[in-house]
C-alpha cells in the first residue's frame, strides 16, 4: 500500500488533456512537501518529468504540466500523443516516515 | 554527459546477501547525494536510502536500517548497495539515482538502468 495515492490507470485519445492525481495526506503533500514526477516505460529507468511541483527540466515538453494544492498533487498531459504511453509515479516526502514516499504509478493508455 | 552505469543481474537465495555496484561519470561526484530505489513486480517504487559522498554519511529508512549497508569508493565514483538476508520479497529491479539538490529530500535527476535482483530458491 503506497502513501501517496494514484489511480492504476488512465486512457485518452490523441489529442485528449489526462490528468493523473495524486493524493496524499497532512504528513507529505499537505505539509507543504514538493511533489515531483516521473515517467517510466516498460524496462527503462524512470525519468524526472516534473520537479518542485511544477516545474519541468529542460527537454521535457510543455505538454506535461503539475500543480499542488492542500494534500493532493496532479500531472495533466495535454495533446495526448501515442508516446506518452508510460507509468507515471509521483514522489514526495513524509515527515512522519522521514523518508521519500512514492505514488503506487498510474499505467496511462493512448486509446 | 551524468551517466550512471550499474552492475549486471543477480540470482540468488533466500538468506544470501547481494551487492549492487553503480558507476557515476559526468558530474563531481562528492557535489552529489545519490539514492538508492527500487521496483518490485506489481509494485511502486520504494525509496532505500541516501548517501553524501562528501559528508562520509548514509542513512535509509527503518525499514531497511539493519539489513542494508550503503557505501561508496571516491576514487573510482562508484556507491554500492548490499542488501542482506534475502527473501522473496526483495525480488525488484533496484535503481541507483543522483539527487537533483543535496538534501535528505530531492528530486532524482539522473537514474542508472537498473539492476534485476532475483531472490529465489
Amino acid at each position: 500500500q503506497s502513501v501517496l495515492t494514484q489511480p492504476p490507470s488512465v486512457s485518452g485519445a490523441p489529442g485528449q488533456t489526462v490528468t493523473i492525481p495524486c493524493t496524499g495526506s497532512s504528513s507529505n503533500i499537505g505539509a507543504a512537501y514538493d511533489v515531483n514526477w516521473y515517467q517510466q516505460f516498460p524496462g527503462k529507468a524512470p525519468q524526472l518529468l516534473i520537479f518542485a511541483n511544477s516545474h519541468r527540466p529542460s527537454g521535457v515538453p510543455d505538454r506535461f504540466s503539475g500543480s499542488k494544492s492542500g494534500t493532493s498533487a496532479s500531472l495533466a498531459i495535454t495533446g495526448l500523443q501515442a508516446e506518452d504511453e508510460a507509468e507515471y509515479y509521483c514522489h514526495s516526502y513524509d515527515s512522519s516516515l522521514t523518508t521519500s514516499v512514492f505514488g503506487g504509478g498510474t499505467k496511462v493508455t493512448v486509446l | 554527459q551524468v551517466q550512471l552505469v550499474q552492475s549486471g543481474a543477480e540470482v540468488k537465495k533466500p538468506g544470501a546477501s547481494v551487492k549492487v555496484s553503480c558507476k557515476a561519470s559526468g558530474f563531481i561526484f562528492t557535489n552529489h547525494y545519490m539514492h538508492w530505489v527500487r521496483r518490485a513486480p506489481g509494485q511502486g517504487l520504494e525509496w532505500m536510502g541516501i548517501i553524501n559522498p562528501g559528508a562520509d554519511s548514509t542513512s535509509s529508512p527503518q525499514k531497511f536500517q539493519d539489513r542494508v549497508s550503503m557505501t561508496w569508493d571516491t576514487s573510482t565514483s562508484t556507491v554500492y548497495m548490499e542488501l542482506r538476508r534475502l527473501t522473496s520479497e526483495d525480488t525488484a529491479v533496484y535503481f541507483c539515482a543522483r539527487g537533483l539538490w543535496n538534501q535528505r529530500f530531492s528530486p532524482f535527476d539522473y537514474w542508472g538502468q537498473g539492476t534485476l535482483v532475483t531472490v529465489s530458491s
